[in-house]
């Protein structure tokens, strides 16, 4: 079956912009997160939803930083007013209720000039 | 709160040789330990994981025993390949019900004919 798919792969955008990413999940994972992988360095946990809820949202850096998800389906992240320092690599993950396994999308890599 | 500490590269070795790649964490509770891979061009995969103390992951000829009395999950395989060049990540689940994954800075593995 297809798995955790992510729109768009690349996007160059200008300082002070606003971007939106989206994450659509593997059907039927209840779960989702989002995570942000900066030049060099490993995996920023931001964001998880369990169906629509965002019970946890302590990793989002600043309140430029939003996420939302309907139809416990897709999900969209989106940094208003971008500055350079949210250039980084995008990740979602999605999986099953209560199951540790997370399958990662292929990421959206963010360049802001 | 929960951290992953794990080996700086690039590590870079010839075809056949023995790799470790160290994984050290802290964390309350009981955290579920993963490493994961990163092929160049391709997203995040899972390579293996263990729940608990003792558990032994292993998967592709890797191997990882979690070590709860020195917080240890190093990384091994016995006989590297050039198509083992790839980025790894030691990660682990904090407590709180969901599975929100803490990431060490990754690794990366340069392996040559």
């Amino acid at each position: 079956g297809a798995g955790v798919s992510q729109s768009p792969s690349n996007k160059v955008t200008e300082k002070g912009k606003d971007v939106e990413l989206r994450c659509d999940p593997i059907s039927g994972h209840t779960a989702l997160y989002w995570y942000r992988q900066r030049l060099g360095q490993g995996l920023e946990f931001l964001i998880y939803f369990q169906g629509n809820s965002a019970p946890d949202k302590s990793g989002l850096p600043s309140d430029r930083f939003s996420a939302e998800r309907t139809g416990e389906s897709v999900s969209t992240l989106t940094i208003q007013r971008t500055q350079q320092e949210d250039s980084a690599v995008y990740l979602c993950a999605s999986s099953l209720a209560g199951v540790e396994t997370q399958y990662f999308g292929p990421g959206t890599r963010l360049l802001v000039l | 709160g929960d951290s992953v500490t794990q080996m700086e590269g690039p590590v870079t070795l010839s075809e056949e040789a023995f790799l470790t790649i160290n994984c050290t964490y802290t964390a309350t509770g009981y955290p579920s330990l993963f490493w994961y891979v990163q092929y160049p061009g391709e997203g995040l995969q899972l390579l293996l994981k263990a729940t608990k103390a003792d558990d032994k992951g292993s998967n592709k000829g890797f191997e990882a025993t979690y070590r709860k009395e020195t917080t240890s999950f190093h990384l091994e395989k016995g006989s590297v390949q050039v198509s083992d060049s790839a980025v790894y990540f030691c990660a682990l689940t904090t407590s709180g019900g969901y599975n929100k994954l803490i990431f060490g800075a990754g690794t990366r593995l340069a392996v040559h004919p």
